[in-house]
């Protein structure tokens, strides 16, 4: 089974501009998570989407917004981009029906480098 | 709220030696999972083990086995016969069982370099 991918790996942007990533799960799991991890803040949870319904969220700004497709695949965008947005960014994909109760694997991450 | 704690940001350890990476958390939760993770250098992170709260007996996964006691919060990994390739950050992650979130929760991770 093919793991987690996602695209791009790489991303330079400037300020101001916004910017689409991309992750796709493993077949058949139907939960996608995303992390943020920076060397300040460690890893945080964005949000969570199930069944394309978004579950869960955590403490960011608006500026940061996702999306599930029926084929389970995910996009998260961030408007208006900051330096401060600069890192890795994270999906995790579960099969999920109970929260919690499955493990979640990893894409290879996004670094997003914002100059 | 909880939270995951690594109070030891970076540890180093000869080949073929054991190593204790330690980890607390502290949840009002009863039902519950932890887990260790391992980020290379590569940066994909990589499930090392996971216990789960409800059972007593410590998990193990070949070189890899947990101290897990519920009482004090703690949730150490226990690393026999070091290799080269786990040299790595690792993480230590905590999920609530059946709650509102599928949201893990990680401490700020410990860097392990194996010594050759």
């Amino acid at each position: 089974k093919a793991g987690v991918t996602q695209t791009p790996r790489y991303l330079i942007k400037t300020r101001g501009q916004q910017v689409t990533l991309s992750c796709s799960p493993i077949s058949g799991h139907r939960s996608v998570s995303w992390y943020q991890q920076t060397p300040g803040q460690g890893l945080q949870f964005l949000f969570e989407y199930f069944s394309e319904t978004q579950r869960n969220k955590g403490n960011f700004p608006g500026r940061f917004s996702g999306r599930q497709f029926s084929n389970s695949r995910s996009e998260m965008n961030v408007s208006t981009l900051e330096l401060g947005d600069s890192a890795l960014y994270l999906c995790a994909s579960s099969l999920a029906p109970q929260l919690g109760s499955n493990e979640q694997f990893f894409g290879p991450g996004t670094r997003l480098t914002v100059l | 709220a909880q939270t995951v704690t690594q109070s030891q940001p970076e540890m180093s350890v000869q080949e073929a030696e054991t190593v204790t990476l330690s980890c607390t958390y502290d949840t009002s939760e009863n039902n519950y999972y932890l887990f260790w993770y391992k980020q290379p250098p590569s940066r994909q992170m990589i499930l090392v083990i996971r216990q789960e709260a409800y059972k007593q007996q410590n998990a193990t996964e070949n070189r890899f086995s947990v101290n897990f006691q519920k009482a004090a919060k703690s949730f150490s990994l226990k690393i026999s016969d070091s290799q080269l390739g786990d040299t790595a950050m690792y993480f230590c992650a905590f999920i609530a069982y059946g709650g509102a979130t599928n949201k893990l929760i990680f401490g700020t991770g410990t860097l392990l370099a194996v010594q050759p």
